[in-house]
């Protein structure tokens, strides 16, 4: 079935600093998009993208659907404490499934250090 | 954006119990909502697509006799574990599709069987 690889699976880094993360699949989606998740909680929609190249920020965050439709990327600038949390990447359509239906990434872990 | 809620946010049943679990678009009509079960530092499992006035469509693998979905108007889709057991403990998560393949996710519930 489809999937997607999501890396690194976990990153420590100093407040402050600037995180990157990606997605990348064998398969072309019409849709990419970027959840974060806290303990105990569901994920929470933090960036969505629809067209290829499409480059979209909100606040700290920019998030970039590759051009070729199989890979996308989240960068966090100047990251704080409460970006600790589970990032999940996602992609809809494009191959077939069900409407609406979505592939997840497995997460990448981001802890930070005070 | 989209508000979903679900209820419980936790329950602890005895093995061989049904326990219901209610996922509801506080803002929006959907025609279609999902169910996902997510185990301890995993990803998302989509388990069914909950359609508004017919049956579910359930994922490969997942037992529609003992996962009972009903969507029975546009703000409510309900999820009935049937005769738990431990191995159904695990958190599930509903979302509601706005469109374009984007999917909005309620706080999830987190099921104990004994």
């Amino acid at each position: 079935g489809q999937q997607l690889n999501q890396s690194p699976q976990s990153m420590f880094i100093q407040e402050g600093e600037d995180v990157s993360m990606n997605c990348t699949s064998s398969s072309i989606f019409n849709t990419w998009l970027w959840y974060k998740q806290d303990p105990g909680e569901g994920p929470v929609l933090l960036i969505a993208l629809y067209k290829a190249g499409e480059l979209t920020s909100n606040g700290r965050l920019t998030a970039q659907f590759g051009i070729t439709r199989k890979d996308s990327f989240l960068n966090i600038s100047a990251s704080i404490p409460s970006d600790v949390g589970i990032y999940f990447c996602a992609g809809g359509g494009g191959y077939g499934g069900s409407q609406g239906n979505l592939i997840f990434g497995k997460g990448t872990k981001l802890s930070v250090k005070p | 954006g989209a508000v979903v809620s679900q209820h419980p946010s936790r329950v602890i049943c005895k093995s061989g119990t049904s326990v219901k679990i209610e996922c509801r678009s506080l803002d929006f009509q959907a025609t279609t909502m999902f169910w996902y079960r997510q185990f301890p530092k995993q990803s998302l499992m989509l388990m069914a697509t909950s359609n508004e006035g017919s049956k579910a469509t359930y994922e490969q693998g997942v037992e529609k006799d003992k996962f009972l979905i009903n969507h029975a108007s546009l703000t409510l889709s309900t999820l009935t574990v049937t005769s738990a057991h431990p191995e159904d403990s695990s958190f599930y998560i509903c979302s509601v599709n706005r469109g374009e393949e984007t999917q909005y996710f309620g706080p999830g519930t987190r099921l104990l069987v004994l």
